[in-house]
């Protein structure tokens, strides 16, 4: 069985960081795509950010370029998503999700909460 | 970025009635390998998304059979053909053919 339970979450200061990580089991993790979707409270879902099965090659959304960075350890069969330079705007459950064999995701983690504010 | 819009972002729906979502992309989703990277998911109160529908009709594992998704280039459908008490949520399109991957808005299905 597919499991991806992610931790890390809770609440920051704007221009703090945070780092969250994504445990996962029941497939061979070094062989899929990664990625980090965010959902804002009463929103849509959001793409974050995906990363190659290797490492070797990340892929972010705009808004959060230059900030935030996805990383995995396929040793550990972990994910991580390290956050510098928060926003209120990042605040939103952050889900951590599986890549498929085609371009896409098809397992989802809980999600978890990151809130930023004063 | 390629915008991905939802009809009706409400949808009340009697039990065992059928359902219908639109989801409409400001590009065509045809990849330069000719596959169609549109999925639809299913988002329960309280819970993390759920895929359904992957490469606009596939149905992915343990989806039962009342869920059936079509369409094709820039135009895509989500059909329940009979609603259950269970399928009440937030059902979203997403885009996995172009860069960044995108969403649909949601589209809330709830029990007249």
């Amino acid at each position: 069985e597919v499991q991806l339970v992610e931790s890390g979450g809770g609440l920051v200061q704007p221009g703090g960081s945070l780092r969250l990580s994504c445990a996962t089991s029941g497939f061979t993790f070094s062989d899929y795509w990664m990625a980090w979707v965010r959902q804002a409270p009463g929103r849509g879902l959001e793409w974050v950010a995906n990363t190659k099965p290797d490492g070797s090659g990340k892929y972010y959304v705009d808004s959060v370029k230059g900030r935030f960075t996805i990383s995995r350890d396929n040793a550990r069969n972990s994910l991580y998503l390290q956050m510098n330079s928060l926003r209120a705007e990042d605040t939103a459950v952050y889900f951590c999700a599986k890549g498929s064999l085609d371009p896409g995701v098809d397992y989802w983690g809980q999600g978890a909460l990151v809130t930023v504010s004063s | 970025d390629v915008v991905m819009t939802q009809a009706p972002l409400s949808s009340p729906v009697t039990l065992g009635q059928p359902a219908s979502i639109s989801c409409r992309s400001s590009q065509s989703l045809v990849h330069s390998n000719g596959n169609t990277y549109l999925s639809w998911l299913q988002q329960r109160p309280g819970q993390p998304p759920r895929l359904l529908i992957y490469k606009v009709s596939n149905r992915f594992s343990g989806v039962p059979d009342r869920f059936s998704g079509s369409g094709a280039g820039a135009d895509f459908t989500l059909k329940i053909s009979r609603v259950e008490a269970e399928d009440v949520g937030v059902y979203s399109c997403m885009q996995t053919t172009h860069f960044p991957h995108t969403f649909g808005q949601g589209t809330k299905l709830e029990i007249k």
